[in-house]
């Protein structure tokens, strides 16, 4: 088990409506990667935060955007859900460039 | 942008068999390919990992092969047991930009006792 945990584990959200997706990382570590994995694909890359700032981004829409706290925890937000948001988003947590290791990820579901 | 491919997309193995699952990338820049493990319902679990500068490496039952030239990386798990069975990632890192990590479509190995 990785120290890297998720919350929720799961949500149910309807078209339209926002949503906030929570990680804290290992400890020790300082940069927070999000992706998003659909169900019978790899995760894609949406976004990553290293110390606080955005280091780059995806092909994801605005209305997907993130946050670093100063305990290098960090936040997913999405606008305006639509149907095909629904997936499993897992956030990793890794020493600057080092190796990534996942959380066990938050299952959102848009109706 | 990185692209990787992985194959195949579904293997079955007879217990104490070898596997074997190949991907290929298309950035000649990338420098750090990892392979991951994910079980139903959790987060992927690194296994194994090798860098641009080492063709081969090695822990216990699993090793992993890199041919830059072609580029293209191998898992190999050796003395295949119940508990491999899992979906497993190739993945990919460039050495320039955010470090993202691009990752193939995945295969489910499944184990047969």
């Amino acid at each position: 088990e990785t120290g890297v945990t998720q919350s929720p584990t799961h949500l149910i959200k309807t078209r339209g409506q926002q949503v906030t997706l929570r990680c804290s990382s290992q400890s020790g570590h300082n940069t927070v990667s999000w992706y998003q994995q659909a169900l019978g694909q790899g995760p894609q890359f949406i976004f990553q935060y290293y110390r606080e700032e955005e280091n780059g981004r995806g092909n994801f829409p605005p209305r997907f955007s993130g946050l670093q706290f100063p305990n290098y925890s960090s936040e997913l937000n999405v606008n305006a859900l639509e149907l095909d948001d629904s997936a499993l988003y897992l956030c990793a947590s890794s020493w600057g460039t080092d190796t990534q290791y996942f959380g066990p990820g938050t299952r959102l579901t848009v109706l | 942008g990185e692209n990787v491919e992985q194959h195949p997309s579904t293997l079955s193995v007879q217990e104490g068999d070898s596997a074997v699952i190949k991907c290929t990338y298309s950035d000649s820049a990338s420098n750090y390919f990892p392979w991951y493990k994910q079980e139903l319902g959790k987060g992927p679990q690194l296994i194994i990992d090798i860098r641009s500068n080492v063709g081969e490496k090695k822990d216990q039952r699993i090793a992993v092969t890199l041919n830059k030239t072609a580029k293209h990386f191998s898992l190999h798990i050796t003395e295949t047991q119940p508990e491999d069975s899992a979906v497993y990632f190739c993945a990919a890192r460039s050495n320039f930009g955010n470090e993202k990590l691009t990752f193939g479509t995945g295969t489910r190995l499944t184990i047969i006792p």
